[in-house]
Parts: C-alpha cells; structure tokens; sequence
C-alpha cells in the first residue's frame, strides 16, 4: 500500500520539553511538508522540504525544527521555544512539476499535540 | 498569510440537495485545488483545475474557476451525509511555488 504515516496519532508534551513528530511516506515523492492547523483554520505551512538534505522555512517556522536525511522520512521537532504548541500537525508530501511544488499534495492522518 | 478564502464559513443542507462553496484569492495563479478534512483525519485532494480551465468535473464534484475575477466554486450534487467534512481551496500563485489554503467551509449534510 503506497501513502504517508505520520505517528503518534496523540501526543501529550510538558511545558519545556521537545518533541519529535515522525513522517513517512512510501510514494516515491521528492517534497515534503509540514503543516499545522488550530481548531477551525485553515492550514499553515511551518516547513517544506523538495529535496534530500535541504529544507526551507515556511511561514510559521519560529520554535520548530526539521531533517530530511532520507527521501521517505522527514521528521517534526516541537521545541520548547514554540510558545503555543497545541495544535493538529499534518504532513504531506508531493512530486515535483518541472521542478515546482505545484503538485496535489497527500496528506497523513496528523498528530494531535497537547501540551499540559 | 492565506490567499483564498472560502465562503461560507459554515453550511448545512438537506440530503440531496445541493452544496456550493466559494473561494476567492488575490493574486494570479497557476492551480487552484479544492481538499476535502473529515473531522480530525488529514486532507484529501478532490480537484485541481489550471488557470486556463474553467470548468472540470469528477463525480458529483463540479469546479468552475473565473481568473477575471479570481473566484473559484465547488458545488456537490446530491449531497449525502456521508459529505459532512470541511472543504479548503488552496491555490498556487502564477510567479510562486508554494500552496496556500484557505480557512475552510464546514459542510454539515443532514440526513
């Protein structure tokens, strides 16, 4: 079965701590995304990556990190420095179009963070 | 910041009749795409329609897009309750390459 993972389902962070959300995805595509998603909002984008090695910020980027040492997986870091971190986190991922991110995306079922 | 905005907010309808929604953007675009979000799952892309296209299709999913005045509509026919999700426009602007989601439309089908 070709899709994107994305785990754990629900995640619970003490103030100060990091996270790491995980994304996998088995469909071959070179671009990668993080999106995050407050209760009844659109989408917005924290980070993308179109390449193995290299990633850009997107626009809300400030108190999150991430890695792309493998096609197929491109891992979250909640950091402490994130001040509002509890939201739904989507990743996706997507071919590239004459080089462009201009593809559908597919998206993984998300994480639910909540920090206690 | 976010390019289209969807309206309305919220819609709730009958089974069987049927759902528009809106979208409208600011700047020029090379795509528009509509995305479906069940409540808690991720997206799932319904229709991409090209700047140069007008009118595309699928199922019971009809997308019409009017560059002249940078709106787009989604209208489902014969709705059924198994519709209810929430509904995003996102486009890809013409110079850019990023996609850029709207705030959504909640669709609530009634059975």
């Amino acid at each position: 079965d070709g899709g994107i993972t994305q785990s754990p389902k629900y995640l619970f962070r003490k103030e100060g701590q990091n996270v790491t959300l995980s994304c996998e995805q088995n469909l071959n595509h070179d671009a990668m995304y993080w999106y995050r998603q407050d209760p009844g909002q659109g989408l917005r984008l924290i980070y993308y990556s179109q390449i193995v090695n290299d990633f850009q910020k997107g626009d809300i980027a400030e108190g999150y990190s991430v890695s792309r040492e493998k096609k197929e997986s491109f891992p979250l870091t909640v950091t402490s420095a994130q001040k509002n971190p509890t939201a739904f986190y989507l990743c996706a991922s997507s071919s590239l179009r004459q080089g462009l991110i201009r593809n559908e995306q597919f998206f993984g079922p998300g994480t639910r963070l909540t920090v206690l | 910041s976010q390019q289209g905005e969807e309206d309305p907010q919220a819609l709730s309808i009958q089974e069987g009749e049927n759902a528009t929604m809106n979208c409208s953007y600011k700047t020029s675009i090379n795509n528009l795409q509509w995305y479906r979000q069940n409540s808690g799952r991720g997206l799932v892309h319904l229709i991409l329609i090209r700047s140069n296209e007008r009118e595309k299709h699928s199922g019971r999913l009809r997308v019409t897009l009017d560059t002249s005045k940078k709106s787009s509509s989604l209208l489902i026919t014969a709705s059924r309750a198994a519709d209810t999700a929430s509904y995003f426009c996102a486009t890809v602007p013409r110079a850019g390459n990023m996609l850029t989601f709207g705030g959504g439309t909640r669709l609530m089908v009634k059975p």
